[in-house]
């Protein structure tokens, strides 16, 4: 069964650093999304990614947060200068005709401890 | 401001049992609900609902929306240990972000 992959599944890094947190969507999909989860917190949206560009982005994907679709299989996302309160499970996930539409499917998901 | 609220926030029932689980919402432009499950990572998706009074069923579980009511319920009857889970519901709008209630944490004990 196709899934979302993402990589590394846990990140240990020091505040201030740049961190990139990787995903492969499933393949025939088009549309592809970040959330995150702070511990014991609801899963909130980041942003979404269709057509090579960002279609939405929330008040928490602020100037130090990026993504980027560098080939056809990765999308990434960067963060800039890690903060505390950025340490969450960061999930990707994909669908093929957007969410509304139809589900999206999630990734495992990329543990994010900043120290 | 859209809101998602989920009830209970927890719920502890022995195997066998039959739960509800609840989810209601406050958005503009209501376009769907979703229920999704979340074990230990990853929410895997469960249901799809677009239709008010059409229940989808998929074995044990079950859900419907109820758009005047603006809620929808997701029933698990037979419960069994590997239920235990946190099922969250999600409502999409005229974008295409998926806006996330708070869960309610199912524990099946034997």
């Amino acid at each position: 069964e196709p899934e979302v992959t993402q990589t590394p599944s846990h990140q240990v890094t020091q505040m201030g650093q740049e961190v990139i947190l990787r995903c492969v969507p499933i393949s025939n999909h088009l549309y592809f999304y970040w959330y995150r989860q702070i511990l014991g917190q609801k899963v909130e949206f980041l942003v979404s990614f269709y057509n090579n560009e960002i279609s939405e982005k929330s008040e928490i994907f602020d100037d130090q947060f990026s993504v980027e679709r560098p080939d056809g299989s990765n999308f990434t996302l960067k963060i800039r200068s890690t903060k505390l309160e950025d340490s969450a499970m960061y999930f990707c996930a994909s669908s093929d005709a957007g969410s509304g539409n139809t589900e999206a499917f999630f990734g495992q998901g990329t543990r994010l401890t900043v120290v | 401001e859209d809101k998602v609220v989920q009830s209970p926030l927890s719920l502890v029932v022995h195997e066998g049992d039959t739960v509800t689980l609840n989810c209601s919402y406050e958005v503009t432009n209501f376009r769907s609900l979703l229920w999704y499950k979340q074990e230990k990572k990853a929410p895997t998706f469960l249901f799809m609902l677009t239709s008010s009074g059409i229940e989808k069923k998929s074995g044990r579980l079950s859900s419907i929306l109820d758009k005047k009511e603006l809620s929808s319920i997701l029933n698990i009857t037979a419960t069994q240990t590997g239920d235990s889970a946190i099922y969250l519901c999600a409502v999409t709008i005229n974008t295409d972000k998926l806006i996330f209630g708070t869960g309610t944490r199912l524990q099946v004990f034997p």
